[in-house]
């Protein structure tokens, strides 16, 4: 079976680094992706990681380690627009993505 | 290109009525989904499609029906709706070419069943 792990929430000041880990095991591996979703809102493509190692897009950086499992998206310099949840998923076989519960991340002044 | 549209954008139900939520996308994808968003519990896969004429069962797929009639429509129906499939109700397609290409959402449905 499928299992994605990521913590409910997070709270972080504007300016400062939030760092949002997943854990997941999946029969079959073809990528983990990240996405932004504002509340009320669709989920919308940030990251996308298939070999180990960090991807940076400018303010977000994601990182996967295949071995274990893992992987995280890292925020840096805050900001307010930022408050979102940030769901992580796994493409195994096929097409099919897998979604963790999501991280609501909650960005202070 | 608009891309994923769903409708209706709102709906509220009583038990037992039945309603179909539409799906549309207009950039050629072979594979559509249908998925439900309760809070904490992420995207649920519901049923899916890899082309015109076909459908599949995902996760969560008791209590719904699914046509794929028209390449560009997916179509979500609820025969006899229950309180427990309240929820936020998002379309997705994917354009299977690989990579970082990925699923593309419509902006969802929100459903309340009393």
């Amino acid at each position: 079976g499928q299992n994605i792990d990521q913590p409910t929430e997070m709270t972080a000041t504007e300016g400062a680094i939030v760092q949002i880990n997943c854990t997941y095991q999946t029969s079959g591996f073809n990528g983990l992706f990240w996405y932004q979703q504002h509340a009320g809102e669709a989920p919308t493509f940030l990251s996308y990681n298939v070999l180990d190692g960090l991807e940076e897009k400018g303010r977000f950086s994601s990182f996967l380690s295949r071995s274990k499992g893992y992987s995280y998206l890292l925020l840096k310099e805050l900001q307010m627009k930022d408050s979102a949840s940030y769901l992580c998923a796994v493409r195994a076989a096929g097409n099919k993505l897998t979604f963790g519960g999501g991280t609501r991340v909650l960005v202070k002044p | 290109n608009a891309g994923v549209t769903q409708t209706p954008k709102f709906r509220v139900l009583k038990t037992g009525q039945s309603m179909t939520l539409l799906c549309a996308q207009d950039m050629n994808h072979e594979y559509m989904y249908w998925y439900r968003q309760d809070p904490g519990m992420g995207l649920r896969l519901i049923h899916y499609s890899v082309g015109e004429g076909t459908t599949a069962k995902g996760e969560v797929p008791d209590g719904y029906n699914v046509s794929r009639l028209k390449k560009q429509n997916f179509l979500l129906g609820l025969e006899s709706a229950a309180p427990s499939q309240t929820s936020v109700y998002f379309c997705a397609s994917d354009p299977t070419s690989g990579g970082q290409d990925t699923q593309y959402f419509g902006p969802g449905t929100r459903l309340t069943v009393l």
